[in-house]
This record gives C-alpha cells, structure tokens and sequence, in this order.
C-alpha cells in the first residue's frame, strides 16, 4: 500500500507570483484535503475534494484553489502569493464518504515547505 | 464552530516516567471525534491515538491512553514509559462526524512540544 506523497518538499517563491503543489492520495482513497501549518502553529483546514468536488472550505480566501483528477490526486494552487504564506502545506487523504457515523481516517503527507520572500 | 485548547506550549519528561499532555475542546454537537496526532521533526503527522465521543470507554494503544471526560470537554494524552522517540510536537484534533456538512475537516489545537530526557 503506497502512502500519502507531496511534491516538491520544498519551494522558494516570490510575492505576487503563482505556485502549485501536489498531492498523491493513498491507494484506495478517494478524499484529500489540505491544510496550511504556520511555524510553530497547528495546521489550519484549507479545503477538501471529495470525488473530485470541493466539499468543505476553510477560511482563506479564492487565491487559494485546488483540484481534484480522475485518479484522486490533487493540487493546491496559491496565486498573488504573500509572505504570510510562508508555511507547510500539508496534504491528507482518507477513503471519504461511508455509511452512517463517519470512519475516515486521515493519512498525513510529509508536507512541501512553502517560503515566500 | 468547534474550537480546541492544548495549554501547555512546551513539556518535558524524564526517559521512562509518565506525562500528560491537556487538550479541551468547545463543540455543540454530541457524536464527533477526538486525536492524538505526533508530529516529530520529520514533518510527518501520524496519528497516536483516537477516541470517538460516543464511546465511554477511555482509548488506549500500548503506553499511549488517554483520559476523556465528556461533560468537562477534556482530553488528555498520558504517555508511560517515555521513550526518546516519543520526542515530537503532540497535535489534539477535534472533528465533526458530518461528512457532507464538514467532511473529514480535523481542528486542530496549538501543539505542545514534548522534550524526553535521557
């Protein structure tokens, strides 16, 4: 069973400019989704795909986007990008959707580190 | 909206004795899902422990078990017999059993940074 894989681990952007990292879910996982973690802060919800559809956002603004391919990989796009910014992305994947109570359990991405200067 | 508390930034223990790590957490719901989650140097998250609110039944796996109270919205970590490895930031994590409302969003807390001794 191949885990959770992001690429790149990590990247050195310019403010204002574009950038996209990946994700590559588990084998047999058809939900990802995305989190933001500031040096020395817990990771904060940025949004999840579900089958290829956003289901569920955080609370960041439209410059951050994503998408889901028919594979259930992903992407986080980040566009205008700030200093802010600067953090580890962190991807997660999960078998999504089952019945009754929800047993989705969450498998975590070694991240791609993110600096904007 | 659910909120979680870790109030301790920093904790240190002696190689093999015990420490606790405090989580509290704010939710209206009644079901939902709590985690212990270690993030060591590595970056890799890797969950330690989970407990569904449902059951009263305090979660264990190996030295790591937990302590949660319901009514007081607390959940502690207690590790025994700490070993080096167990060197890590401890992330406590609340999430919602709604998929189609929430997902599988996790919130989590701060962190605690736990220092092992030797």
């Amino acid at each position: 069973e191949t885990g959770v894989t992001q690429s790149p681990t990590h990247l050195i952007k310019t403010r204002g400019q574009q950038v996209t990292l990946r994700c590559s879910s588990q084998s047999g996982h058809n939900t990802v989704s995305w989190y933001q973690q500031a040096l020395g802060q817990g990771p904060q919800f940025i949004f999840q795909y579900y089958r290829e559809e956003e289901n569920g956002r955080g609370n960041f603004p439209p410059r951050f986007s994503g998408l889901q391919f028919p594979n259930y990989s992903s992407e986080l796009n980040v566009n205008a990008l700030e200093l802010d910014d600067s953090a580890l992305y962190l991807c997660a994947s999960s078998q999504g959707l089952r019945v009754a109570l929800g047993d989705y359990e969450q498998y975590f991405g070694p991240g791609t580190r993110l600096t904007v200067t | 909206a659910q909120t979680v508390t870790q109030s301790q930034p920093e904790m240190s223990v002696q190689e093999a004795e015990t420490v606790t790590l405090s989580c509290t957490y704010d939710t209206s719901e009644s079901d939902y899902y709590l985690f212990w989650y270690k993030q060591p140097p590595s970056r890799q998250m890797i969950l330690v422990i989970r407990q569904e609110a449902y059951k009263q039944q305090n979660a264990t796996e190996n030295r790591f078990s937990v302590n949660f109270q319901k009514a007081a919205k607390s959940f502690s970590l207690k590790i025994s017999d700490s070993q080096l490895g167990d060197a890590a930031m401890y992330f406590c994590a609340y999430r919602s059993p709604y998929f189609m409302e929430y997902g599988n969003k996790l919130v989590f807390g701060a962190g605690t940074i736990l220092r092992v001794k030797s």
